[in-house]
């Protein structure tokens, strides 16, 4: 089963900072990672798809990179409404897709 | 619009079961493949399983925790989707979410969550 691990585990940051989230597998994923955000009582929302994809309707204050073992996603210059969760996932070969442990990324 | 309507969530005995029910509207459910995730409270996301259209065989997959435990079903004349659970653990205590695949395993569209605890 692939591991994935994020960090940091927090991040705590201000409104217009740019905000870089990682995600590192235990094995090459190639390009099959997405990222999802979660804020507090509601469910996640997918962000990126296939690393660098956005989902629908997702600013393009956020991107992604990487790609075999090493993936990025920067938010370019935070808002009030980016303060939230964030988790990656891989869709890599057989189930299961695990998700990373999150990263909290917070007010500063 | 997709939605995503779980239901049949509550308070559960060790070793007990409970079916989870999800209602599915706003997109053509017979040609999706389905995600259960779940989230234990204060904890990260957790993939449970999923299940494959009809045309694509309609086979289920599961995390290893779950396996032999919980099953995956659908019923496509309905739009809804299952999640039959078994031999229930206080370690199964979690918000379960239903969600729709994307690309072949990622979750596009998400429900609000069901509650299950499972406590003496």
């Amino acid at each position: 089963e692939i591991v994935l691990t994020q960090s940091p585990a927090t991040l705590s940051l201000s409104p217009g900072e740019r905000a870089t989230l990682s995600c590192r597998a235990s094995q090459s994923v190639s390009s099959y990672l997405a990222w999802y955000q979660q804020k507090p009582g509601q469910a996640p929302r997918l962000l990126m798809y296939d690393a660098s994809n956005r989902a629908a309707g997702i600013p393009a204050r956020f991107s992604g990179s990487g790609s075999g073992t090493d993936f990025t996603l920067t938010i370019s210059s935070l808002e009030s409404e980016d303060f939230a969760v964030y988790y990656c996932q891989h869709r890599s070969n057989w189930p299961p897709h695990s998700f990373g442990q999150g990263t909290k990324l917070e007010i500063k | 619009e997709v939605q995503l309507v779980e239901s049949g969530g509550g308070l559960v005995k060790p070793g007990g079961s409970l079916r989870l029910s999800c209602a599915a509207s706003g997109f053509t459910f017979t040609n999706v493949w389905m995600i259960w995730v779940r989230q234990a409270p204060g904890k990260g996301l957790e993939w449970v399983g999923r299940i494959k259209t009809r045309s694509d065989g309609g086979t289920t997959d599961y995390a290893a925790p779950v396996k032999d435990r919980f099953i995956i079903s659908r019923d496509d004349s309905k739009n809804m989707l299952y999640l039959q659970m078994n031999s229930l653990k206080t370690e199964d205590t979690a918000i379960y979410y239903c969600t729709t695949d994307l690309h072949r395993g990622y979750s596009g569209s998400w429900g609000q969550g069901t509650l299950v605890t499972v406590s003496s």
